[in-house]
């Protein structure tokens, strides 16, 4: 199983440019997560999906779409990326989303925006 | 969301034991207390989670003290890849969100 898979690793992008951040889980989890963490600070929640053909904004869903593409993957868009957006994004999965749940995290995208 | 105090840093010599403590004196009564850890250039990792009852895995274990408003996470014999940032996260009941702290930074000397 490879867990939990982030695409791209790294990516530069101009203030004004939009992109996406791939997410895709083998581990058939329900719900799905998107995190961001600037530099010496701990990971905020940007949106999740509780199941799919669901999502809910988190503490910091402002710049940001989500869409749940189906049960493996659930992308983050960025429509207008601006410097504050710089930051590791992370994605995790977990089975059911209870409040004892494990979430499973990725690797991370690295998003540099100038 | 309960608040959390953590020590900012700590040293632990390789293959001693580690005792990091957590505060979270305003937890509900039905908080769970989980604990993750995040590796150098990594996502975070799960580590352990409780409610009441101190628990064991093949990771760590977890005391929570009886009146729930602190807990301590326990590395048996710590290792060199032990060397990580630690999270204290009371997790609300209903909520499916981690919300971290700045951790532990937990350095480990050969």
């Amino acid at each position: 199983n490879a867990g939990v898979t982030q695409t791209p690793k790294f990516q530069v992008l101009k203030t004004g440019q939009s992109m996406t951040l791939q997410c895709a889980q083998d581990m058939n989890h329900n719900s799905m997560y998107w995190y961001r963490q600037d530099p010496g600070m701990g990971l905020r929640l940007i949106y999740y999906s509780a199941s799919e053909g669901t999502t809910d904004k988190g503490e910091v869903p402002n710049g940001y779409n989500v869409s749940r593409l189906n049960k493996r993957e659930f992308s983050l868009r960025l429509e207008s990326a601006a410097p504050s957006q710089t930051s590791v994004y992370f994605c995790a999965s977990s089975e059911i989303g209870r409040t004892w749940d494990e979430q499973f995290f990725g690797p991370g995208t690295r998003l540099t925006v100038l | 969301d309960a608040k959390t105090t953590q020590p900012n840093s700590m040293e632990s010599n390789e293959e001693e034991p580690v005792h990091l403590p957590c505060n979270h004196s305003t937890i509900s009564g039905t908080d769970y207390i989980h604990w993750y850890r995040q590796l150098p250039s990594q996502g975070p990792e799960y580590v352990i989670h409780g409610l009441t009852s101190n628990v064991n895995n093949r990771m760590a274990s977890l005391a929570i003290a009886e009146d729930r408003k602190s807990s301590t996470l326990i590395l048996h014999r710590a290792t060199l890849r032990d060397a990580a940032v630690y999270y204290c996260i009371p997790r609300r009941a209903g909520s499916y969100q981690l919300t971290f702290g700045k951790g532990t930074k937990l350095s480990v000397i050969p």
